[in-house]
């Protein structure tokens, strides 16, 4: 059983639409975080969410973390093709870091 | 600033052969990690360090093993390499993030 559950896995649009990914737990974190990973690459942080509740914008990319800090969301205002990529959330219980699963975000020109 | 350093960047192994997968980082972070990667994959962590001296095991230690004899270096052994372990290796330092290398490419024929 994964700790962190993402859907969905694969998301194949158009540029200019917009577009949510989940990730979801059954387990209550003190962050989540996001990464985005690029092909050839490794992931890079896009943001940490610390607080129930807390929504973080990051240009056309807005974060949620769920108000039980269990679950996180991430919106795409717009997507371009440069934001095509592996998206990743992932939770640091006791020091280890543990992702999801991906979902796999392709966007059309 | 090199950050984290993996070499090395591509390996084809036999069946039954061994091999080290090095890792290097210059940010004077206690916590290290080994993931892999299956095509189209979230990842999966095989083990982890706290700090010099201090292993312990992720979701899929098996077939593998590390050592961390100092700060900077974390590499990882595979002692009788079988098919199962073909996928990309990626090696993680941490403090609040993590910041990875650019991953091995292991296939194992």
């Amino acid at each position: 059983t994964q700790l962190l559950e993402q859907s969905p896995q694969f998301l194949s649009i158009q540029e200019g639409e917009n577009l949510t990914v989940y990730c979801n737990s059954s387990s209550v974190f003190s962050s989540l975080q996001w990464y985005r990973q690029e092909p050839g690459e490794g992931p890079v942080l896009l943001v940490t969410v610390v607080t129930g509740g807390e929504v973080k914008k990051l240009k056309r990319l807005t974060f949620q973390f769920g108000d039980a800090r269990k679950d996180s969301s991430l919106h795409i205002t717009a997507a371009q093709p440069g934001d095509t990529g592996l998206y990743l959330c992932a939770a640091t219980p006791f020091n280890k870091f543990y992702f999801g699963s991906g979902t796999k975000l392709n966007v059309k020109p | 600033n090199a950050g984290v350093t993996q070499t090395p960047k591509f390996r084809i192994l036999k069946i039954g052969q061994s091999m080290t997968l090095q890792c290097a980082q210059d940010m004077n972070h206690n916590y290290m990690y080994w993931y892999r990667q299956d095509p189209g994959m979230g990842l999966k962590l095989i083990y982890y360090s706290v700090g010099a001296g201090i292993t312990d095991k992720g979701e899929v230690p098996n077939g593998y093993n590390v050592s961390r004899s100092t700060t900077e270096d974390f590499p990882l052994r595979l002692e009788l390499a079988a098919p199962s372990q073909t996928s990309v290796y990626f090696c993680a330092s941490a403090h609040t993030e993590a910041f990875f290398g650019q991953g091995t490419r292991l296939t194992v024929v």
